[in-house]
This record gives C-alpha cells, sequence and structure tokens, in this order.
C-alpha cells in the first residue's frame, strides 16, 4: 500500500496564530513530499516540493517565512502557517512520492484550515 | 495564468451510459497526464495515466485519449456506477511538477 495520513484534519484558529500540519507516510519512505492549497471550486495549487533533510523549494508566490516547511525524516513533513491571517484559510493536502517518478504521488486527505 | 483547464465544472449522467470529461492544456511541454478523482474532504485518488507518447490507455471502466495536436485529454467511463459520483481532475507534468485542472463535478443519476 502507499498510505499519506495528515494531522489535524481541520483546525480553527485565531489570527496572528501560527498552525503546524502535519504529513505522514505511513507504510513507506516518502523521498519527496508536495504540499498544496485548494481554494473553494478552484484547483489545487502547488506550494512546494520538500525532500528529506534539505530545505523546501517553494513555488513562485509562496512565502517561505509565511509557509514553513520542515521534512526532517523519510515518514514526516510538517507545514506551519505562521502569523495565520483569515486568507490563509483554505484547504491544505500534502502528497508523497515513493521513488524518484514524480509521476505517481500519493495524497493526504487533506487539512480544513479556518482562521478567524 | 490556468495551464490545464477543465471547462465543464458539473457533468450529470444515466447510470449505465458512458461518462466523459474533458480537460485542455497551454503548455506542450507537458509529458506525463494524470486523472484523479476526488471525494469531499479527501486527497485525490490516482485513476489513471498516459504519458505524451501514447494517445490511449485503457483500465477496466477507464479510459483516456490524449490529443496533442489539439492539447486536449479525455477521460471515459463505461458503464457509468453510482460510486464514480465524485470530483474528477485532471492534472498534467512536466519538470516534475504537478499542474491540476479545476475539476468537474460527476454526478451519476441511478
Amino acid at each position: 500500500g502507499a498510505v499519506v495520513s495528515q494531522h489535524p484534519s481541520w483546525v480553527i484558529c485565531k489570527s496572528g496564530t501560527s498552525v503546524k500540519i502535519e504529513c505522514r507516510s505511513l507504510d513507506f519512505q516518502a523521498t519527496t513530499m508536495f504540499w498544496y492549497r485548494q481554494f473553494p471550486k478552484q484547483s489545487l495549487m502547488l506550494m512546494a516540493t520538500s525532500n528529506e533533510g534539505s530545505k523546501a523549494t517553494y513555488e513562485q508566490g509562496v512565502e517561505k517565512d509565511k509557509f514553513l516547511i520542515n521534512h526532517a525524516s523519510l515518514t514526516l513533513s510538517t507545514l506551519t502557517v505562521t502569523s495565520a491571517h483569515p486568507e490563509d484559510s483554505s484547504f491544505y493536502i500534502c502528497s508523497a512520492t515513493k521513488g524518484a517518478s514524480y509521476n505517481e504521488q500519493f495524497f493526504g486527505p487533506g487539512t480544513r484550515l479556518t482562521v478567524l | 495564468d490556468q495551464q490545464v483547464k477543465q471547462n465543464s465544472p458539473s457533468l450529470s449522467v444515466q447510470e449505465g451510459r458512458i461518462s466523459i470529461l474533458n480537460c485542455d492544456y497551454t503548455n506542450s511541454m507537458f509529458d506525463y497526464f494524470l486523472w484523479y478523482k476526488k471525494y469531499p474532504a479527501e486527497g485525490p485518488t490516482f485513476l489513471i495515466s498516459i504519458s505524451s507518447i501514447k494517445d490511449k490507455n485503457e483500465d477496466g471502466r477507464f479510459t483516456v485519449f490524449l490529443n496533442k495536436s489539439a492539447k486536449h485529454l479525455s477521460l471515459h467511463i463505461v458503464p457509468s456506477q453510482p460510486g464514480d459520483s465524485a470530483v474528477y481532475f485532471c492534472a498534467a507534468i512536466v519538470t516534475e511538477k504537478l499542474t491540476f485542472g479545476t475539476g468537474t463535478r460527476l454526478t451519476i443519476i441511478p
């Protein structure tokens, strides 16, 4: 199998606080993990690509100081939304690849973030 | 700039009939295409893919067609079943990055 989990599945926080989202590959070692966000009725947009032990590569327009990504092990990547604001409210989804090919990504169930 | 487009936000099909979902793209450098199925509050699930060097790939009830000259791909589901009701995303890869379309909500009518 290739199961990816995310925690929490939903979170509500106050404006100005930081929120950490975890992404775990449960039954395989993930060479690379990706973070996406999806606004209502829009497509999933790639935010960043992370490889274990190295700095994440952020897509154009994504603030690296706001969306901190840590990929400390081959089974865990975390996304921290710092000083969250209401416009950061979105559905955040991670994915992971088993090997060198990015063609097959296994997606987590997503995390719904609501910033009040 | 939406490089992968799904112009039909929704589609309703009678159970047992064929469902055809369409996707257009603008970047001729895309070299791999995928279709994902997504239920509410869940991550996308991989369905079927096709390399840019092929024009058709079939897997059970699912067939993907690629027309490179028209920069168009389609997903055929036949026969359609109630469990196929979901949002379907097409996606394309170039330089190891996955670009998603906006999705089409498919509803199968019993």
